[in-house]
């Protein structure tokens, strides 16, 4: 089993729908969660980062963690032709109360969002 | 301009020929890492390192080798390249390795073919 899972999709919506994408992971030693947003024949870019269980909100981007339950979302709202891209989520694993470095990557979920 | 810098952009190899791949980034960073990126599998990482001497292997390191002896420059090394080795490789850097409060810059990548 993998330490992170995320469907690949692909995944296709209108303009304006509102997009729900999602990793679980299984390892609890995770403790920061990312979002990256990688454009065809680019490389990844930092979207989001959050610590903790709950909601962080970034414009249309809200990022969701539950701990308990080992799953993270990422919510586009008025979700955009230019937000047509693949988006991964990455954890990284702490030793005590700091990261380590390594980052775990999910396996990128397509998105296109048709106009 | 801020960036990190891989060379070569496209290579194609045979089996068992060494290659470098060079990674470069301008903005002295401490914190570097080499990716590997494959369809269903989302990015994997190589190697890593947090500062210069200091290097830790990531998910995949077997048939690579990296060195970090001065601060800017990252290279990945394959001493026998294999057709497993076939990918999409990224260099990425960030200010330090606490990679959830710095954002990691990745370079353009590199497409490698081992024949």
């Amino acid at each position: 089993q993998k330490e992170v899972e995320q469907d690949p999709g692909p995944l296709s919506v209108p303009e304006g729908a509102i997009v729900s994408l999602n990793c679980t992971y299984s390892n609890s030693a995770f403790q920061y969660f990312m979002w990256y947003r990688q454009y065809s024949r680019k490389g990844p870019e930092l979207l989001m980062y959050t610590y903790s269980s709950g909601n962080k909100e970034d414009g249309r981007f809200t990022a969701q963690v539950d701990k308990s339950s080992k799953y993270i979302s990422l919510f586009i709202r008025d979700s955009q032709p230019s937000d047509s891209a693949t988006y991964l989520c990455a954890m990284s694993i702490t030793s005590g109360s700091s990261n380590t470095g390594k980052l775990i990557f999910g396996q990128g979920t397509t998105l296109q969002v048709k106009p | 301009e801020a960036q990190v810098t891989q060379n070569p952009r496209y290579l194609i190899t045979v089996t068992g020929k060494k290659l470098t791949v060079t990674c470069s980034q301008n903005m002295n960073h401490e914190y570097m890492s080499w990716y590997r990126q494959d369809p269903g599998l989302g990015l994997r990482q190589i190697y890593y390192s947090m500062n210069v001497e200091v290097t830790d292997k990531g998910d995949v390191p077997e048939g690579y080798k990296v060195s970090r002896k001065e601060k800017r420059n990252f290279p990945l090394i394959l001493e026998s390249p294999s057709p497993n080795q076939t990918s999409l490789y990224f260099c990425a850097s960030s200010l330090s390795w606490q990679l959830a409060k710095n954002i990691q810059y990745f370079g353009a990548g590199t497409r490698l073919s081992v024949l």
